[in-house]
């Protein structure tokens, strides 16, 4: 079974704070996913990785940025987190074809 | 550019069937994926298509006519854990990344 874990369920920031989101997969997939999920906007893009210290920019990449120094991980990063990136944050892995894209469990962050 | 819509909500009664339509226009197409997300959790996979045709898995089923642009996710013998969000998304044709766009997603309630 594939595994997509993140490090947080739930998170409180304050605003101005810099925030790290740790996505780890265990299924050497090449591609990792950063979505927001938000009422009535559904799933939107933020970044994607296609391989190791590759990142492509997705949708809505502005305030964010990501890491990917290995390959089951990826980390998305808020520099400096603001009331309205308070949100659903997803992660997700895929490999090969078909492209099917697993996801973790998600983190709820609370910007304050 | 890249559009799918779905309907934003269906109510159906225990024991009954659901169909839920998606309608996709995207630059290029190399397959549709059909997710399940119950509230508060992740996107779960349920099928994919890339062909014409239905696809049948127990109690749910998706079609496919990449003529026209259309799919649905039909799903029999309703019962009260269908109640979620069913998520219909697009593989359009890309360089590298494997990325998918995604509808808006159609919850389905289901009643007794």
């Amino acid at each position: 079974d594939v595994k997509v874990t993140q490090s947080s369920r739930y998170l409180v920031k304050r605003t101005g704070e810099k925030v790290f989101l740790e996505c780890v997969q265990d299924m050497d997939h090449e591609n990792m996913f950063w979505y927001r999920q938000d009422p009535g906007l559904g799933l939107r893009l933020i970044y994607f990785s296609y391989d190791v210290k590759m990142k492509e920019k997705g949708d809505i990449p502005e305030g964010y940025s990501v890491s990917r120094e290995k390959k089951e991980r990826f980390s998305l990063i808020l520099e400096s987190a603001s009331t309205n990136q308070t949100s659903m944050y997803l992660c997700a892995s895929s490999s090969g074809l078909p492209e099917t894209q697993y996801f973790g469990p998600g983190t709820r962050l609370l910007v304050l | 550019g890249q559009n799918i819509d779905q309907p934003t909500e269906m109510t159906a009664t225990e024991g009954a069937i659901v169909q839920i339509n998606c309608t996709y226009q995207t630059s290029g197409f190399n397959g549709l994926f059909w997710y399940q997300q119950h509230a508060g959790e992740a996107p779960t996979f349920l099928s994919y298509n890339v062909l014409d045709g239905l696809e049948e898995k127990g109690r749910f089923s998706s079609f496919l006519s990449r003529s026209k642009g259309y799919s649905y996710l039909l799903l029999k013998e309703l019962q009260m854990k269908d109640s979620a969000s069913y998520l219909c998304a697009v593989s359009p044709r890309e360089a590298a990344g494997n990325k998918l766009t995604f509808g808006g997603g159609t919850r389905v309630l289901v009643k007794p």
